[in-house]
């Protein structure tokens, strides 16, 4: 498709358990991004992929999150020994890089999210 | 550290009334972008504008303008003779330059209702 694609989009677990969340950016779009909105929230930055590194990963909230991204395409988000307060909905987005050209900014372009409820 | 604000939690206005929508911000840059997003009910996030900190000066499209003031550390968004499908939560956001890494920080939104 054209647009950045998410799976599943809905995914509901029981506490403790491990889930995978999955993003498929634009193709050509070598920046990444993974965001949380928490219920009536903002978007809290999460990690941020360029190509296949990860050079900022300081939004994530804890060591039971981690994320990789493989062939600068497809990223997965993995959260570990889920907790309630990780119900959220997970947003990717992807961006073409400007790299150090201010005057080429792109808008990042986002996907619909995977809620995500923890029971 | 960067800052969004978006005072107006929600707001409600009457079909075809003019309404805008506030943001302030705070960064320690010289070089920034400002953005707006709509998140309609549907949960997708639309982009809507990008605006660089070198660039002060306003923007319309269509019912949209936008008025961006460094001095006040405002970028504000006004939707004219509003319609029933600008119902959204809007959200205002701010990045850094990073070489490449343009995180986005978002305000709280501001859920804007009009009423038929």
């Amino acid at each position: 498709g054209a647009g950045v694609s998410q799976s599943p989009s809905n995914k509901v677990t029981e506490k403790g358990k491990d889930v995978e969340l999955r993003c498929d950016p634009i193709s050509g779009h070598t920046a990444l991004y993974w965001y949380r909105q928490r219920l009536g929230q903002g978007l809290e930055f999460l990690i941020y992929f360029q190509g296949n590194s990860a050079p900022d990963k300081s939004g994530l909230p804890s060591d039971r999150f981690s994320a990789e991204r493989t062939g600068e395409s497809v990223s997965t988000l993995t959260i570990q020994r889920t907790q309630q307060e990780d119900s959220a909905v997970y947003l990717c987005a992807s961006s073409l890089d400007p790299g150090r050209n201010f005057a080429k900014n792109q808008p990042q372009h986002f996907g619909d999210g995977t809620r995500l409820s923890i029971l | 550290a960067q800052k969004v604000t978006q005072a107006q939690t929600e707001i409600s206005v009457v079909e075809k009334e003019d309404v805008t929508l506030d943001c302030v911000y705070e960064t320690r840059d010289t070089t920034y972008y400002l953005f707006w997003y709509k998140q309609p009910p549907s949960g997708e996030l639309v982009f809507l504008i990008r605006r660089n900190s070198f660039d002060e000066q306003n923007e319309i499209s269509g019912r949209y303008s936008w008025n961006f003031q460094k001095s006040t550390s405002s970028f504000n968004f006004t939707i004219t003779a509003s319609q029933v499908v600008d119902s959204a939560v809007y959200f205002c956001a701010l990045s850094e330059v990073n070489f490449g890494n343009e995180k986005l920080t978002f305000g709280t939104g501001t859920r804007l209702t009009i009423i038929p």
